[in-house]
């Protein structure tokens, strides 16, 4: 079945910084990923479609110069939080559509998480 | 705007059934997903809805009313490894850009 790889799984970085979180689809290819962010005991919050060879779309109150969204080839979708603050220590989850979709997921892969720690 | 609803907490006994709702209030639908996540973990695909009734998948049924914008996740025999948060979501628009809106999950403990 589809699989989607998501690295790393935890990080504590120091405000201020950057840090860059990947999303591998490892056996199909993903003209669309998805990243979500979540906070303790809330939903999954959608910030923005990331689309191959062009722009990502993001939702509305998500800054997209804090956080950059590259998806340079079908199989990998990056993820950057630039000049981190504490109040972006989230946990940040990649989602691709896999075109193949069938009745195992729908469609929808979700990779393993990022916990994101700013200190 | 777009709006799903769900129960924050359920408690349940090992052994029982439990139905968790699910209500939405979507600018479009094209289909209804029930996902399982554990605790610092991604979500796991349980079922999924987009015709009106019942489709059931071992101890686990999802049951859809389009016309009500009503779901709801029935969990039967439950084991203590089924305490997690279940988070219901919805599929506004198909083709590539058809994301998914999410409730804010509901946390379901099941004791002995």
């Amino acid at each position: 079945g589809a699989v989607v790889s998501q690295h790393p799984s935890r990080v504590i970085c120091k405000s201020g910084t950057s840090v860059k979180i990947e999303c591998r689809s490892l056996d199909f290819q993903a003209t669309t990923m998805f990243w979500y962010r979540q906070f303790p005991k809330q939903s999954l919050m959608l910030m923005a479609t990331s689309n191959e060879g062009s722009k990502a779309t993001y939702e509305q109150g998500v800054e997209k110069d804090k956080f950059l969204i590259n998806h340079a080839s079908l199989t990998l979708s990056t993820l950057t939080v630039t000049s981190a603050h504490p109040e972006d220590s989230s946990f940040y989850i990649c989602s691709a559509r896999d075109p193949r979709q069938g009745e195992a997921n729908y469609g929808y892969t979700f990779g393993s998480g990022t916990r994101l720690t700013v200190v | 705007g777009q709006n799903i609803d769900q129960p924050t907490e359920m408690t349940a006994t090992e052994g029982a059934i439990v139905q968790i709702n699910c209500t939405y209030q979507t600018s479009g639908f094209n289909g209804l997903f029930w996902y399982q996540q554990h605790a610092g973990e991604a979500p796991t695909f349980l079922s999924y809805n987009v015709l009106d009734g019942l489709e059931e998948k071992g101890r686990f049924s999802s049951f859809l009313s389009r016309s009500k914008g009503y779901s709801y996740l029935l969990l039967k025999e439950l084991q203590m490894k089924d305490s997690a948060s279940y988070l219901c979501a919805v599929r506004a628009y198909g083709g590539s850009q058809g994301n998914l809106i999410f409730g804010k999950g509901t946390k379901l403990s099941v004791k002995p």
